[in-house]
C-alpha cells in the first residue's frame, strides 16, 4: 500500500504568475483535501475533492482552483501568485462517502516560495 | 462552526519528564478530535483520534489523550519524554459527518532537553 505523495516538494515562483501542484492519494482513497500551511501557523483548509467533484471549499479566493481525476489524484492550481501563497501546501486523502468522519493521511508537502 | 486554541506555541520538558500540551475546542456539534505530529520539513501524521466511546484515546509513540466534554479539552500526554519528541504537535476538530474538513489549532512546538 503505497502513502499520500506530493510533486514538487519545492518550488519557486515570481510574482503574478501560476503554479499547479500534484498529489496521488493513498491506495483504496477516494477523498482528496487541500490544505495551505504558512510559515509557523497550522493548516488552513482549502477545499476537497470526492469522486472528482469539489465537496467544500474554505475562505480562499477563486485563483486558487483544483481537479480530481477518475484514478482520484489531484492538481491544485494557483493563478496570479502573491508573496502572500508562499507556503507548504499539503494534500490529504480519505475514504469519504460514510457518514463518519474518516481519518485524513497527509503526504510530505510542496513548498512554495513567491518571489 | 469548529475551532481549536493550543495554549503555548512552545513547550519544553525534559527528557523523561510528563509532556503535556493543551487543547481546547470550541464545537456547535459532538466532535471529532485529532493530534497530528509534524517533524521538521515533513508532512503530518496521525497521532490518535477521538470519534465516539472511550474518552481515554491512546495513540501512537506512547501518546494518550482524553476527551473531557464538561472541560472542552483534549490535551495530549506521554508520561516519559523522549528525544525524538521533538516536532510541532497540532490539535484539529472535525464536526462528526460526513468527510469534513479539518479545523487546526496553531501548533505546540515541543523541545526535549537532555
Amino acid at each position: 500500500e503505497t502513502g499520500v505523495t506530493q510533486s514538487p516538494t519545492h518550488l519557486i515562483k515570481t510574482r503574478g504568475q501560476q503554479v499547479t501542484l500534484r498529489c496521488s492519494s493513498q491506495s483504496g482513497h477516494n477523498t482528496v483535501s487541500w490544505y495551505q500551511q504558512a510559515l509557523g501557523q497550522g493548516p488552513q483548509f482549502i477545499f476537497q475533492y470526492y469522486r472528482e467533484e469539489e465537496n467544500g471549499r474554505g475562505n480562499f479566493p477563486p485563483r486558487f482552483s483544483g481537479l480530481q481525476f477518475p484514478n482520484y489524484s489531484s492538481e491544485l492550481n494557483v493563478n496570479a501568485l502573491e508573496l502572500d501563497d508562499s507556503a507548504l501546501y499539503l494534500c490529504a486523502s480519505s475514504l469519504g462517502g460514510v457518514k463518519y468522519q474518516e481519518t485524513q493521511y497527509f503526504g510530505p508537502g510542496t513548498r512554495l516560495l513567491v518571489l | 462552526a469548529q475551532s481549536v486554541t493550543q495554549l503555548g506555541s512552545h513547550v519544553s520538558v525534559s527528557e523523561g519528564a510528563l509532556v503535556l500540551l493543551r487543547c481546547n475546542y470550541s464545537s456547535s456539534v459532538p466532535p471529532y478530535l485529532f493530534w497530528y505530529v509534524q517533524y521538521p520539513n515533513q508532512g503530518l501524521q496521525l497521532l490518535l483520534k477521538y470519534t465516539t466511546g472511550a474518552t481515554l484515546v491512546k495513540g501512537i509513540n506512547g501518546f494518550e489523550a482524553e476527551f473531557k466534554k464538561s472541560e472542552t479539552s483534549f490535551h495530549l500526554t506521554k508520561p516519559s519524554a523522549h528525544m525524538s519528541d521533538a516536532a510541532e504537535y497540532f490539535c484539529a476538530v472535525a464536526r462528526n459527518f460526513g468527510n469534513e474538513k479539518l479545523t487546526f489549532g496553531t501548533g505546540t512546538r515541543l523541545t526535549i532537553i537532555p
